[in-house]
């Protein structure tokens, strides 16, 4: 049971290249949700989905971009990586057929901007 | 959705009871408590959540005060796995799009 998968685990990137996250989960879940964490630091969220089709914001989008073509993806694009976004990066997904279901999460990509 | 405040850090001896509480004096009587774990800063997993009454599971118990402003999880045996940054988040089940919001946690650490 795969659950949440995301690739790759570990980058390094120079400061103004682009790289796209990737995030996929095979729960069929319709809410899907990208956080980084810095350390020491609690949870933040960038994006979130409802549905394929569907993206907004969430506390801190700014220097990311994401889209949601189909049910089980749900990437995360840096098309200007600046240092302020080394972090950990982890998609969670969620449904909502029933209330009170848990947000479930990938293993995180570690991200570093040298 | 409510704020939470948890301790900053614990310790716990191994075999012991570990409970971690959480206070969320603003929570709204349709916010679920959650609590999850977060191991070597690995995915946060899911421990339990509850709305009104105390619930346990094979992992956790959590108790939630009458007046639903505060909560604790009990670790009934700890053991040095448990050692893990643990959250405490309310959220109004699965409207406003299930977001949670983290904050920074209770650091458990189980000593031998």
């Amino acid at each position: 049971n795969a659950g949440v998968t995301q690739t790759p685990k570990f980058r390094i990137l120079k400061i103004g290249q682009s790289m796209t996250l990737q995030c996929t989960q095979d729960m069929n879940h319709n809410y899907m949700y990208w956080y980084r964490q810095d350390p020491g630091m609690g949870l933040k969220l960038i994006y979130y989905s409802v549905g394929a089709g569907i993206t907004d914001k969430g506390e801190v989008p700014n220097g990311y971009n994401v889209s949601r073509s189909t049910t089980e993806d749900f990437p995360l694009r840096l098309e200007l990586a600046a240092p302020s976004q080394t972090s950990v990066y982890f998609c969670a997904s969620t449904t909502p057929r029933s209330a009170s279901q848990p947000q479930h999460f990938g293993d995180g990509t570690r991200l570093s901007i040298l | 959705d409510a704020k939470t405040t948890q301790p900053t850090s614990m310790d716990c001896a191994e075999g012991r009871a570990a409970n971690l509480p959480c206070n969320h004096s603003t929570i709204s009587g349709n916010e679920y408590v959650y609590w999850y774990r977060q191991i070597h800063s690995q995915g946060p997993q899911y421990i339990i959540h509850g709305l009104k009454n105390n619930e346990t599971n094979e992992m956790a118990s959590l108790i939630i005060t009458e007046d639903r402003k505060s909560s604790t999880l009990i670790l009934p045996h700890a053991t040095l796995r448990d050692t893990a940054v643990y959250y405490c988040i309310v959220r109004v089940g699965d409207t406003n799009a299930g977001k949670s919001t983290f904050g920074d946690g209770t650091t458990l650490t189980v000593k031998p």
